[in-house]
């Protein structure tokens, strides 16, 4: 069974701080991972895609990826109370389908 | 660019009807959409697989009969909820690949839908 795990959270940070945001995933065949941004009872958002190891910016965020540990993160800079949220975590082994992790929930405190 | 249009947005209806929701990728063409359900305070859950011009693959558990998914065009599939219940009463939303690019999935606005 491949599993994607996420701590569900609250997550709370203060406004301007940096939230850390993990995800473990089972799967050693895994080739692509994404980080959604979910607001309550909207659809979800695409943030970030990162494919290889290492780290990838876009603007006040970064994504992680160590395929050796299993994990990929997400760190949000200077977070805002607009970027409080669920944040899920999306992982492909080659295939079309995701799975998905149950998301951390964050809260941004102003 | 990569938006994927869901319609209707908010269905409210009786037990016993049919539903259906409508999926359209705008600004490309998807091989590929999928069909998912939200329970409150739970993740996405995967129903479907939906193949331009070929019959649907569901999740296990998921009745095909009772969900009916019709993927007629690159840039639309449709989701019918038949005879729905309530059940069946979830947050239903479509998302798509895009054909020059294997992923990420780009997700539609999603439907509330509530069975009376």
């Amino acid at each position: 069974q491949k599993e994607v795990e996420q701590n569900s959270g609250p997550l709370s940070v203060p406004e301007g701080a940096i939230a850390s945001l993990n995800c473990t995933y089972s799967d050693r065949g895994s080739q692509s991972f994404f980080w959604y941004r979910q607001y309550s009872g909207k659809s979800p958002e695409l943030i970030m895609s990162i494919y290889s190891n290492g780290d990838k910016e876009d603007g006040r965020f970064t994504a992680q990826l160590n395929k050796a540990s299993q994990y990929v993160s997400l760190l949000i800079r200077d977070s805002q109370p607009s970027d409080s949220a669920t944040y899920l975590c999306a992982v492909t082994g080659g295939t079309y389908k995701y799975i998905f992790g149950t998301g951390t929930r964050l809260k941004v405190l102003a | 660019g990569a938006v994927v249009s869901q319609h209707p947005s908010w269905v409210i209806c009786k037990s016993g009807t049919s539903v259906k929701i409508e999926c359209r990728s705008l600004d490309f063409q998807a091989t590929t959409m999928f069909w998912y359900r939200q329970f409150p305070k739970q993740s996405l859950m995967l129903m479907a697989t939906s193949n331009e011009g070929s019959k649907a693959t569901y999740e296990q558990g998921v009745e095909k009969d009772k969900f009916l998914i019709n993927h007629a065009s690159l840039t639309l599939s449709t989701l019918t909820v038949t005879s729905a219940h309530p059940e069946d009463s979830s947050f239903y939303i479509c998302s798509a690949n895009d054909r020059l690019e294997d992923q990420p999935q780009h997700f539609g606005d999603g439907t509330r839908l509530s069975i009376l």
